[in-house]
């Protein structure tokens, strides 16, 4: 069965930092793109970022790059997602989400999402 | 502003088909596959259709998805109260500024 379970969230200040990491499961981890997708309280889905199954190729979005770094240890079995500088906008929970080889917008598992609160 | 528009809400009562649309552009919806994600209250968002109108094992055949230019819809026939729940569309986005997954708003569904 696979599993995601992220974890690393929490209460932190503006301007702070934050790791967030995510443990998998039941499927063969480095075989597979994985993405983190966040959602404000009351809010929309918003993609996060995306890293290659290698980590040969990584993407951003707009609101995070050079902020947030996403990496992944094949190794382990876990996908991460440093968070610096943080903002109140920030605040959401993260969810990571599995991806399919090839396409990068097909997410076919997700975990259960870590909240993240940013505020003085 | 998200950068695909999904009405806001949609209701229907039980045995009824709903559709919701989900609109994009050249860059997204026009040029790449569209994916549909339920989000059932306090749960996280599950893969309801792949590839503008696959369905993942296990989702039933009253969901269906369509694609059409830079538009998309997904379809719910036979109307179920546990269909009640969040609906997001989603495409890869060859953007000018940068490669990019977007998202609909997001259509909450009311079951009457």
């Amino acid at each position: 069965e696979v599993q995601l379970v992220e974890s690393g969230g929490g209460l932190v200040q503006p301007g702070g930092s934050l790791r967030l990491s995510c443990a998998a499961s039941g499927f063969t981890f480095s075989s597979y793109s994985m993405n983190w997708v966040r959602q404000a309280p009351g809010k929309g889905l918003e993609w996060v970022s995306y890293i290659s199954s290698s980590s040969s190729t990584i993407y951003y979005a707009d609101s995070v790059k050079g902020r947030f770094t996403i990496s992944r240890d094949n190794a382990k079995n876990s996908l991460y997602l440093q968070m610096n500088s943080l903002r109140a906008e920030d605040t959401a929970v993260y969810y990571c989400a599995r991806g399919v080889p090839a396409a990068i917008a097909w997410f076919d598992y997700w975990g259960q999402g870590t909240l993240v609160t940013v505020s003085s | 502003q998200s950068v695909l528009t999904q009405p806001p809400s949609a209701s229907g009562t039980p045995g009824q088909r709903v559709t919701i649309s989900c609109s994009g552009s050249s860059s997204n919806i026009g040029s790449n596959y569209v994916y549909w994600y339920q989000q059932l209250p306090g749960t996280a968002p599950k893969l309801l259709i792949y590839r503008n109108n696959q369905r993942p094992s296990g989702v039933p055949d009253r969901f269906s998805g369509s694609k059409s230019g830079t538009s998309a819809s997904l379809a719910i026939s036979g109307l179920r109260s546990e269909d009640e729940a969040d609906y997001y569309c989603a495409a890869w986005d060859d953007s000018l500024s940068g490669p990019r997954v977007v998202f609909g708003g997001g259509t909450k569904l009311t079951v009457l």
